[in-house]
């Protein structure tokens, strides 16, 4: 089946510094993939919706300039979150969509901490 | 998309058949029922999804009702893996339309031993 590819599953990073999260479509080709959000204990909330070769789309109260999104070929987008705080700490999980009306495929996620 | 209603948590017993229900009550003739989990510290997983029909496949049985206002989710024989937050969800068929799925509050299913 299908599979994506998240990278790093955990990271602890200083506040203020940018990390970088990979997300890979590893058999199939995503024209879309989507990133969530997700704070203990709530559930996934929608970031941006990722298009190869144009703009991202982000959701209202999300900064398009904080969280950068970035989806230059059709297997991988990246989301840097840029000056990272504490607040940002939270699981990162992206998605594409396969074909076939499987739906989408999900990412292992990322937990990110912000010291 | 139509809005679901799901039990905020349930428990079952290891070996016994785990049942889900979803309330749907707006659905719309187009809509499917999609059912994902999440383990914890994971991605979502898909289960199963149908339209009017009952569905089953190597994970799970669906079962809608006849007029499609409510779905239950069958897990025959669960097991402490199974553990997880379940989640439904209705909308227009994911094929060929690149939109996201939105989560709900899901029902966080116990396997207990």
């Amino acid at each position: 089946g299908a599979v994506v590819s998240q990278h790093p599953s955990r990271v602890i990073c200083k506040s203020g510094t940018s990390v970088k999260i990979e997300c890979r479509s590893l058999d199939f080709q995503a024209t879309t993939m989507f990133w969530y959000r997700q704070f203990p204990k709530q559930s996934l909330m929608l970031m941006a919706t990722s298009n190869e070769g144009s703009k991202a789309t982000y959701e209202q109260g999300v900064e398009k300039d904080k969280f950068l999104i970035n989806h230059a070929s059709l297997t991988l987008s990246t989301l840097t979150v840029t000056s990272a705080h504490p607040e940002d700490s939270s699981f990162y999980i992206c998605s594409a969509m396969q074909g076939g009306g499987y739906g989408y495929t999900f990412g292992s996620g990322t937990r990110l901490t912000v010291v | 998309d139509a809005k679901t209603t799901q039990p905020t948590s349930m428990d079952c017993a290891e070996g016994r058949a785990a049942n889900l229900p979803c309330n749907h009550s707006t659905i719309s003739g187009n809509e499917y029922v999609y059912w994902y989990r999440q383990i914890h510290s994971q991605g979502p997983q898909y289960i199963i999804h149908g339209l009017k029909n009952n569905e089953t496949n190597e994970m799970a049985s669906l079962i809608i009702t006849e007029d499609r206002k409510s779905s239950t989710l069958i897990l025959p024989h669960a097991t402490l893996r199974d553990t997880a937050v379940y989640y439904c969800i209705v909308r227009v068929a994911l094929s060929g339309s690149a939109r996201q799925l939105t989560f709900g509050s899901g029902t966080q299913l116990t396997v207990l031993p």
